[in-house]
């Protein structure tokens, strides 16, 4: 079972930020926080990870609190191309990926 | 860089018949996962391989479930014979290094009537 809570959709205006919760209470130490994404009738998309400290790449920011219990994904200036699932994952390294069902992202013009 | 490269991108068949998917993963990449999706889930790892040899199969229906990386490199799937609960999106997986980021093909949506 996935070991993350979701919602299960959201909207964000064109142009603003999109913040994608993620609650992960049980997370143990050794776990990462992955997050892929998978637009219509495509493959899932890796975007991110982080373990503690907060990591920004050219597509989002990953934001863990301290407590290591939840974290946001922060896509900056969120475009129409951004409509999609997101998928906000704990594993460890070594373990494989399970997806839970994700928030459905909606980018409205 | 090319993807991963799936096919046939779209498949119908009728219960009970048998079916087949392709994946050829980026090359280089050590290992190479498939996975399930049906509709409205996420995706569910069907097998792993590292090189040529199975990691994980835990979750492969073995007794219709087949899959082989010969020469690993590229990878067949197969389904013998199919159930009609076995429609769903069949998404192929690959990365450099055993549970490193991974790189997903299209996947092939598989109907069966």
């Amino acid at each position: 079972d996935a070991k993350t809570t979701q919602p299960p959709s959201m909207d964000c205006a064109e142009g603003r930020a999109a913040n994608l919760p993620c609650n992960h209470s049980t997370i143990s130490g050794n776990e990462y926080v992955y997050w892929y994404r998978q637009i219509h009738s495509q493959g899932p998309q890796y975007i991110i990870h982080g373990l503690k400290n907060n990591e920004t790449n050219e597509m989002a920011s990953l934001i863990i609190t301290e407590d290591r219990k939840s974290s946001t994904l922060i896509l900056p200036h969120a475009t129409l191309r951004d409509t999609a699932v997101y998928y906000c994952i704990v594993r460890d390294r070594d373990d494989k990926i399970i997806f839970g069902k994700g928030t459905r992202l909606h980018i409205l013009p | 860089e090319a993807g991963v490269a799936q096919s046939p991108r779209y498949k119908i068949i009728e219960k009970r018949q048998s079916v087949a998917f392709w994946c050829n993963p980026i090359s280089g990449h050590a290992t190479l996962y498939w996975y399930q999706q049906i509709l409205g889930q996420g995706p569910k790892l069907l097998i792993q391989f590292q090189n040529n040899g199975v990691v994980d199969d835990s979750q492969l229906p073995k007794d219709r479930f087949s899959a082989e990386r010969l020469k690993g490199v590229d990878s067949t799937l197969k389904i013998q014979p199919a159930k009609l609960e076995d429609s769903a999106v069949y998404l192929c997986a690959s990365s450099l290094v055993a549970q490193g980021e991974q790189y997903f093909g299209p996947g092939t949506r598989l109907t069966v009537t």
